[in-house]
């Protein structure tokens, strides 16, 4: 499968709300439900924020959400803060396998 | 609390081998699915390999079928990656992951270098 298309990066000031975008094809991102999303500090692991499309893991901010519409599924930043800042990823799991996104680079002004 | 510690990883030359570790705690190891993620300078995320509670089921990224082999050793609360005829290609920082059940990865090791470089 190829990497799903996200945007390379996004920014908000403090306090705004960030939408990113992860783009695929009927069978990696429209016909599943395992959407996940990932942030990633620098020179840090990935650490899980969004699952099945729009559940949080425990301790995750509500500020976070994700949604999914045919092809094309986003996570929302709401409340920008510092600590947000960093890469975030995308993820579609169908069938044996996982494919990530390019991933997007967000900037807090 | 849930770690994992990856090592192993190195400079290796093109054609080489490598076998990568990860020992876990804080969970039961024996009772869920693990998998070895790849972040590549060129490429970025790229999934590798899963494998099953038991050790029996594997799965693998078409561009190291025949080169990479997961392993498993619940006694030892430990994960494996053999990694044969290595490319320049799977030069990346390679985690090891715990699957959640929910088509995601939950808890990520922080990662062991490789370098297929001459």
């Amino acid at each position: 499968q190829s990497a799903l298309t996200q945007p390379p990066s996004a920014s908000g000031s403090p306090g705004q709300s960030v939408t990113i975008s992860c783009t695929g094809t009927s069978s990696s991102v429209a016909n599943y439900n395992y959407i996940s999303w990932y942030h990633q500090h620098p020179g840090k692991a990935p650490k899980l924020i969004i699952y099945e499309v729009t559940k949080r893991p425990s301790g995750v901010p509500d500020r976070f959400s994700g949604s999914k519409a045919g092809n094309t599924a986003s996570l929302t930043v709401s409340g920008l803060q510092p600590e947000d800042e960093g890469d975030y990823y995308c993820s579609s799991h169908g069938g044996l396998s996982y494919v990530f996104g390019t991933g997007t680079t967000v900037t807090v002004l | 609390e849930v770690q994992s510690v990856e090592s192993g990883g190195g400079l290796v030359q093109p054609g080489g081998s490598l076998r990568l570790s990860c020992a876990a705690s804080g969970f039961t190891f024996r009772s869920v699915w693990m998998a070895w993620v790849r972040q590549g300078p060129v490429k970025g995320l790229e999934w590798v390999a899963n494998i099953d509670q038991d050790g029996i089921v594997t799965n693998y990224l078409d561009s190291v079928k025949g080169r990479f082999t997961v392993s498993r050793d619940n006694a030892k609360n430990s994960l494996y990656l053999q990694m044969n005829a290595l490319r320049a290609d799977d030069t990346a920082v390679y985690y090891c992951a715990r699957d959640s059940g929910w088509g995601a990865h939950d808890y990520w090791g922080q990662g062991t270098l490789v370098t297929v470089s001459s």
